[in-house]
């Protein structure tokens, strides 16, 4: 079935440096990514997502590079505040559906220290 | 707007009881919601997919007479977890699709079986 792979699974950075995750997929067929982020005891909120059809997608801090060849796919997240500490997923549509499942990412917790 | 909600938001019950929670799309219609379960400091797990008028798709290993969905109305979908026991102890999340390819997430339910 579908792997979505990320890495790292811990972040720590300095207030105002930028943090990077990366996400591998494997289905050749997924054309839809997305980046969720999950504050303690909340649901998962969506942050950016990126379609196949595109290379790259920008949200003021915020940045998704896709590199279809490769099957990856990043998060950029640029200026870090305190406030952007929480776990992030990244997930992807494994079979191309446009109302289907998403398959997630194993979370990455990111910390950012004042 | 794409505003998901969830009741309760946590609860507590004793083992063999049965337990609904809510899902709701607020200012939108969902022809399909999903029904996640996350455990601590892990990824989303897909339990099911609901469809509105129809029986829920099951992922393999959920068991479908134990979690009971129902998906009466494009704003609605419930999940009943019968004859609870601790092991069902967990996060359970809904989502939504609003328009193509984009997922909503409710907020979460807390479930404690004692």
């Amino acid at each position: 079935g579908e792997n979505v792979e990320q890495h790292p699974s811990t972040l720590s950075v300095q207030e105002g440096d930028s943090a990077v995750i990366k996400c591998t997929y494997s289905d050749s067929a997924s054309n839809y990514f997305p980046w969720y982020k999950q504050e303690l005891g909340k649901g998962p909120q969506l942050i950016i997502d990126i379609r196949s059809n595109v290379g790259e997608k920008k949200d003021q801090r915020i940045a998704v590079t896709l590199n279809k060849t490769a099957k990856h796919f990043s998060l950029h997240i640029t200026e870090t505040q305190p406030e952007d500490s929480a776990v992030y997923f990244c997930a992807d549509n494994a079979g191309g559906t446009s109302y289907g499942k998403l398959t997630f990412g194993q979370g990455t917790i990111l910390t950012v220290h004042p | 707007g794409a505003v998901v909600s969830q009741h309760p938001s946590w609860v507590i019950c004793k083992s063999g009881t049965s337990v609904k929670i809510e899902c709701r799309s607020l200012d939108f219609q969902a022809t399909t919601m999903f029904w996640y379960r996350q455990f601590p400091k892990q990824s989303l797990m897909l339990m099911a997919t609901s469809n509105e008028g129809s029986k829920a798709t099951y992922e393999q290993g959920v068991e479908k007479d134990k979690f009971l969905i129902n998906h009466a109305s494009l704003t609605l979908s419930t999940l009943t977890v019968t004859s609870a026991h601790p092991e069902d102890s967990s996060f359970y999340i809904c989502s939504a699709s609003r328009r193509e390819y984009e997922q909503y997430f409710g907020p979460g339910t807390r479930l404690t079986v004692t």
